[in-house]
């Protein structure tokens, strides 16, 4: 079964600072993609960063970049210059490559503060 | 217009009342997805329409009826609640059903079952 795991239920940050936040997953399939989602106060699950599996080059967003480590099944997001709009739950979340339709499975999430 | 909305943005209701969470996209995509979001456990995906045909159902019990008549619109048909029904329902959209097309989220029903 896939399982995706997030250890951090809370993280906080410095406005300006950099946080790195864990995910870790479980899955047997070889190709697959990976998802960051940003959840803030407002409800809605907005899209931060996409990773395809057989991609080894890490995926950058602007202030947010993924240290992807295929073998140890790790898929951490940075947050660079971390600004207080920053501030919401985030979910990790993985899809199979031709699994089932809409079949993503998410994180529990990690709730990130950033102090002013 | 926001790509995907979500009515109404609250419901309290009964556990013998019938209701429906209503979703629109404004995206032009051709699947649409149901998820239950409750405290502290990852969101749970309940339904999957592509192309307005469902095609995941994920053992959600029959008091949840979905309805799909166009590539735009989806509803959740509740009926019969029980307390532990109380969450935040989400509606997503994707280009199509591909496991790697991003989902867009609505801001969500928060629904409470007295």
């Amino acid at each position: 079964a896939q399982t995706v795991t997030q250890s951090q239920p809370e993280m906080s940050v410095q406005e300006a600072e950099t946080v790195t936040l864990s995910c870790t997953y479980d899955t047997s399939e070889s190709d697959y993609y990976l998802f960051w989602y940003k959840q803030p106060p407002s409800r809605q699950m907005i899209l931060v960063i996409r990773q395809e599996a057989y991609k080894q080059q890490n995926a950058t967003e602007n202030r947010f970049s993924v240290n992807f480590q295929k073998a140890a099944k790790s898929f951490s997001l940075k947050i660079s210059d971390s600004q207080l709009g920053d501030a919401a739950m985030y979910f990790c979340a993985l899809a199979d490559y031709g699994g089932s339709q809409g079949n993503l499975i998410f994180g529990k999430g990690t709730k990130l503060s950033v102090k002013p | 217009e926001t790509g995907v909305t979500q009515t109404p943005r609250h419901l309290v209701m009964g556990m013998t009342n019938k209701k429906s969470l209503k979703c629109e996209q404004h995206l032009g995509h051709n699947a649409m997805y149901w998820y239950k979001q409750s405290a502290k456990k990852p969101l749970e995906l309940m339904f999957v329409y592509s192309l307005e045909e469902r095609v995941e159902n994920n053992s959600v019990p029959s008091r949840f009826s979905p309805e799909c008549p166009n590539s735009s619109h989806l509803f959740l048909h509740l009926h019969t609640l029980q307390p532990e029904d109380s969450a935040l329902y989400l509606c997503a959209s994707s280009q199509d059903g591909g496991s790697n097309q991003p989902q867009h989220f609505g801001d969500g029903t928060r629904l409470s079952i007295l």
